[in-house]
């Protein structure tokens, strides 16, 4: 199957920061991923669909001003979470597709 | 609103039999499902999916079933092994295999050796 990465891995940081999830198709190119959160025993979440080359599509509820999502290239997208508080705390995880849709590995982000 | 539901939130197994896990949704709109397993920590793997316009698909071990009028799929994985065990979630897409996805809560397995 095809490769989805993530970086980092794991973040902790303090509130008020603003934190980088990279999320990258290492063996192809993919016009759209997807950021999906999920909290602990939870289901995941979308937040938000990213295409290459325009603004990315928010699910309701998600602030696109707190959530920054960029689709530089065909096999990068990153997920900003700006002036981050504690409840924001959560598993991160994105996904690209190729015939189907292939998850990356997830970022885990505690914010103290 | 849940639109896929798990509503069993573990099984218990023996090594050998086989495991069904279940998904129900609501959206009449969904035509495609997908089963992924999930470890601890780490990003959902694919197992196997089926589109509105097939009743079954079989991939080794796997089979999913689908019942349109039901709203309704399952996953059976026969022989059941200890390294199934993990969390399993039912997902479905309105758009086809390129469409965003909405995930059920998950069921976790557990293959007893």
């Amino acid at each position: 199957g095809a490769v989805v990465s993530q970086h980092p891995s794991r973040v902790i940081c303090k509130s008020g920061t603003s934190v980088k999830i990279e999320c990258r198709s290492l063996d192809f190119q993919a016009t759209t991923m997807f950021w999906y959160r999920q909290f602990p025993k939870q289901s995941l979440m979308l937040m938000a669909t990213s295409n290459e080359g325009s603004k990315a599509t928010y699910e309701q509820g998600v602030e696109k001003d707190k959530f920054l999502i960029n689709h530089a290239s065909l096999t990068l997208s990153t997920l900003t979470v700006t002036s981050a508080h504690p409840e924001d705390s959560s598993f991160y995880i994105c996904s690209a597709i190729y015939n189907e849709q292939f998850f990356g590995p997830g970022t885990r982000l505690t914010v103290l | 609103d849940q639109q896929v539901k798990q509503n069993s939130p573990s099984l218990s197994v023996q090594e050998g039999r086989i495991s069904i896990l279940n998904c129900d949704y609501t959206n009449s709109m969904f035509d495609y499902f997908l089963w992924y397993k999930k470890y601890p920590a780490e990003g959902p793997t694919f197992l196997i999916s089926i589109s509105s316009i097939k009743d079954k698909n079989e991939d080794g071990r796997f089979t999913v079933f689908l019942n349109k009028s039901a709203k309704h799929l399952s996953l059976h994985i026969v022989p059941s092994q200890p390294g199934d065990s993990a969390v399993y979630f039912c997902a479905a897409s309105a758009n086809g295999a390129n469409s965003k996805l909405t995930f059920g809560k998950g069921i976790t397995l557990s293959v007893r050796p």
